[in-house]
Order: structure tokens, then C-alpha cells, then sequence
């Protein structure tokens, strides 16, 4: 069966920062990509960062590049989002996915897994 | 890189097919032929429908369908039922190791 799950969500200030942890089980983690993905409330979905299934490589939308950071942990099937400097317009839904096709290891690209989300508030 | 541009809504009879169209405003959609869609219910995660254009996982209804032509993608819901109420996504793959979604439709049954 497989699982993700975030944790780490919560309400935070502008300016501060925060850490997205995805605990995932049930699949080989090491050989798919795993993304981030947000939804403000009402919204559509927005792609925020991929780690490569090796961790050799991650990649970001414009929108949070500089500011978030992704990392992978193939021995503990976790992948995190630090996000630094958070603005009003990051608060949003934060979904974790695996994802077979680019940046996999051969995993088939109808594999697509996602957690529940966590949601992040950032406000004053 | 491209913006994928969504009907907001679209709506139809039970029974009746709708399309909802996803349209690459610059770019060309099919330089990697990864377009996907999903489906997402209310406070639930999207779960995917079609990928690479028009390929369906194990399980979804056939009555899901994909195509391309030029920038604008497509799914067609035939047979339209009740519990295709949901809100759809595209999503491309639209340069190295990034991904692009769009706005998202409603569909309402009516």
C-alpha cells in the first residue's frame, strides 16, 4: 500500500522560514522523482520543485527559486521543502508527489503518487 | 516557458460529452509529448487521468479520453455522469526537468 505524507505545515510570519518534510512507503523511492506542488485556496495547482531520483539534480519554477530549497534522502524515503523569506502569496496547500517519466529511474510515467498536503499559512 | 490556459468551467447533461481544451500560449505543447491530466474532488489530492497525451492508468473509465492538436491539448469525458463533477488540470512537461500546469476547469454536471 503505498503512502506520502507531509508534515511540517503551519502559520508563520513574512520573512520566516519553514520545512515541508513527505515520508513516503509502499513504492521503491529511490527510483522515482519527487516533486513539490502547491495550491493556493480555490486555485490551480503550480509546480515548485523536482529532485532527480538519484538526488543529483533539482529543479524550480521561477516563482520560488532562490527561496526554497528541495532535498532527498533515498535511505529514509523522505524528501523535504525548505522554504526561506515565505511570502503572503505562499500560503497554499503544499502536496508532495512521486512521479514515474522525467527524472525517474525508469519508472513508468503512469505511476503518480500524491500525499494529502499540508497547508501552509503565512501571515502577520 | 509556455502558460497552459483552462476553460474556467464547463458543463453538460449526464450522458452528453464535454472537452476541455488546455492551450500553450507560447511554445510547442508537443515537443515532449508529456501532457497529462487530473482529476481532483474536493479536499482531495489530484489523482492523474491521462498521461502522455492519451494514455490512460489502469482503472481510470474509458470514457476519459486525451488529444493533442498543435499547442492545445484535450480530454473528453463522454457519457457524462455525475461523479465526473471535479475539477480538471493539465500539466506539461515544458523544458529539462520542469512542469507546467494549468489553471484548471470545473466541470458540472447538470
Amino acid at each position: 500500500q503505498v503512502k506520502v505524507v507531509e508534515s511540517g505545515g503551519g502559520v508563520v510570519q513574512p520573512g520566516s522560514s519553514l520545512r515541508l518534510s513527505c515520508i513516503t512507503s509502499g513504492f521503491e523511492f529511490g527510483g522515482f522523482a519527487m516533486h513539490w506542488v502547491r495550491q493556493a485556496a480555490g486555485k490551480g495547482l503550480e509546480w515548485l520543485a523536482v529532485a532527480k531520483y538519484d538526488g543529483s539534480k533539482e529543479y524550480y519554477a521561477d516563482s520560488v527559486k532562490g527561496r526554497f530549497t528541495i532535498s532527498r534522502d533515498n535511505s529514509k524515503n523522505t524528501v523535504n521543502l525548505q522554504m526561506d523569506n515565505l511570502r503572503a502569496e505562499d500560503t497554499a496547500i503544499y502536496y508532495c508527489r512521486a512521479s514515474g517519466g522525467e527524472g525517474s529511474r525508469h519508472a513508468p510515467y503512469y505511476l503518480d503518487y500524491w500525499g494529502q498536503g499540508a497547508l501552509v499559512a503565512v501571515s502577520s | 516557458h509556455s502558460a497552459l490556459t483552462q476553460p474556467a468551467s464547463v458543463s453538460g447533461s449526464p450522458g452528453q460529452s464535454v472537452t476541455i481544451s488546455c492551450a500553450a500560449t507560447s511554445g510547442d505543447l508537443g515537443t515532449y509529448g508529456l501532457v497529462s491530466w487530473y482529476r481532483q474532488f474536493p479536499g482531495s489530492a489530484p489523482q492523474l487521468i491521462i498521461y502522455q497525451i492519451s494514455k490512460r492508468p489502469s482503472g481510470v473509465s474509458p470514457r476519459l479520453s486525451g488529444s493533442k492538436s498543435g499547442n492545445t491539448a484535450s480530454l473528453t469525458i463522454s457519457g457524462l455522469q455525475a461523479d465526473d463533477e471535479a475539477d480538471y488540470f493539465c500539466c506539461s512537461y515544458v523544458a529539462e526537468y520542469t512542469w507546467v500546469f494549468g489553471g484548471g476547469t470545473t466541470v458540472t454536471v447538470l
